[in-house]
């Protein structure tokens, strides 16, 4: 168990649609990662907070959007689902910003329809 | 961007032998780590080695970071090791984010 928790383990939805992926980071980590595994692309970085401000982005869609919240955790928005996003979406902490082991939660099984 | 391969792509062992996975990256990091994704998509965390060598009961990993490569050892295999490998790299610049490798898969047979 890495400490790192994600809601839900899996969730099932229509093309179109929009859903909200939650994280919460180990605790006392400051830093919060969420990446992409699809089939296709393998594991892509998504987007990284750091203290509630972003500090890193990847390759993430203008639909998709994330934010932390002041008690750390952090929720990523995925809008105007498409059948492509079906996907393994992983959050993962770390207490630094750099230089630093990042762990990950155990995801979340997304799938389009 | 720094590009990270894994070799090799596939690795078919009988329980109990040893092998040898290799992760070359373009440039210098400042984050090196290693990963196994078990059969239910787990991403559990080996070793975070940017430099140096580390073991781990029968894992061992070591960094050569001035030659750019990484090499994660596995001694006395056994069936619970199967699943994909991943190396994964943080660039230089003062963040954090990891590029991943494509990964070995390894299947270890009874």
């Amino acid at each position: 168990d890495s400490g790192v928790t994600q809601t839900p383990k899996h969730l099932i939805t229509a093309t179109g649609q929009r859903v909200t992926l939650r994280c919460s980071p180990r605790s006392g980590d400051l830093s919060v990662y969420w990446y992409q595994q699809s089939l296709d692309q393998g594991l892509q970085f998504l987007i990284q907070y750091y203290n509630g401000e972003e500090r890193a982005k990847g390759n993430i869609l203008e639909r998709f959007s994330a934010q932390q919240f002041p008690d750390l955790h952090s929720e990523l928005n995925l809008s105007s689902l498409e059948l492509g996003d079906s996907a393994l979406y992983f959050c993962a902490s770390s207490t630094l910003t750099s230089f630093d082991t990042q762990y990950f939660g155990p995801g979340t099984r997304l799938t389009v329809l | 961007g720094i590009q990270v391969e894994q070799s090799p792509p596939d690795l078919i062992l009988q329980e109990g032998a040893n092998s040898t996975l290799r992760c070359n990256f373009s440039d210098s990091v400042n984050n090196l780590q290693w990963f196994h994704q078990n059969p239910w998509g787990q991403l559990i965390n080996l070793f975070y080695i940017p430099s140096g060598t580390k073991q781990n009961g029968r894992l061992s990993a070591t960094t050569v970071a001035t030659e750019r490569y990484s090499l994660l050892y596995i001694s006395s295999s056994q069936t619970t090791d199967s699943g994909v490998y991943f190396c994964a790299v943080g660039s230089s610049g003062g963040y954090n984010k990891l590029i991943f490798g494509a990964g070995t898969r390894l299947a270890v047979h009874p």
